[in-house]
């Protein structure tokens, strides 16, 4: 079965801390997205790759990189945590064919105090 | 730059009628595809249904169809015999078809539907 895993569920960081979300796909996918997903707003696109160590600035990256060293694995990184940035973040990855729907993980819902 | 529209915030149907979502796009790709998506409670996306701009048809999945009406820019789910569980958020969302724009979806606002028995 295939498979888009997040390494969290639930995190609760505090203001300023750095905050490491995990993602890793078992389909030998091309292609990885990080989301972020608000009420009211639908899923925002903030980084994506579409090769190892190739990445591309979606619509809202301001406060967030990214890091791609291995084809599987997709990593978002909130240097300095705020509270705006409290959030579900859904990974996904999707394959270079023509339909190329996208595959999604369980997501991991962030809150900052 | 590519826009998807989901004007319905949420929406309820009874139990084993029919119901249409709404979804506009524009975009000035001239290949492009279209998709909508399922999101229960439980918080997974579950793909539905694929539309290509270049289909004359449209697509079909089960209980769901997509009202493709490319003049119009739009690109209506329709689910027939609404069940319970069908209950969820339904997010449209569209790409462009060219290698370099990297397979990247732009998503609606989405919209919750309840189904009532």
């Amino acid at each position: 079965d295939v498979k888009v895993t997040q390494s969290s569920r639930y995190l609760v960081k505090r203001t300023g801390e750095k905050v490491f979300l995990e993602c890793v796909q078992d389909m030998d996918h091309e292609n990885m997205f990080w989301y972020r997903q608000d009420p009211g707003l639908g899923l925002r696109l903030i980084y994506f790759s579409y090769d190892v160590k190739m990445k591309e600035k979606g619509d809202i990256p301001e406060g967030y990189s990214v890091s791609r060293e291995k084809k599987e694995r997709f990593s978002l990184i909130l240097e300095s945590a705020s509270t705006n940035q409290t959030s579900m973040y859904l990974c996904a990855s999707s394959p270079l064919t023509e339909t190329g729907e996208l595959f999604f993980g369980e997501g991991s819902r962030l809150t900052v105090l | 730059a590519q826009k998807i529209t989901q004007t319905q915030p949420g929406m309820f149907v009874q139990e084993k009628e029919a119901v249409t979502l709404d979804c506009t796009y524009d975009t000035s790709d001239q290949s492009y595809g279209l998709f909508w998506y399922k999101q229960p409670s439980s918080g997974e996306m579950i793909f539905l249904i694929y539309q290509g701009s270049y289909d004359e048809q449209n697509a079909t999945e089960g209980r769901y169809s997509l009202n493709f009406q490319k003049a119009r820019k739009s690109a209506n789910l329709v689910i027939s015999a609404s069940q319970l569980g069908d209950s969820a958020m339904y997010f449209c969302a569209m790409r462009g078809l060219l290698y370099n724009q990297g397979g990247k979806l732009i998503f609606g606002q989405g919209t919750e539907l309840s189904v009532k028995p």
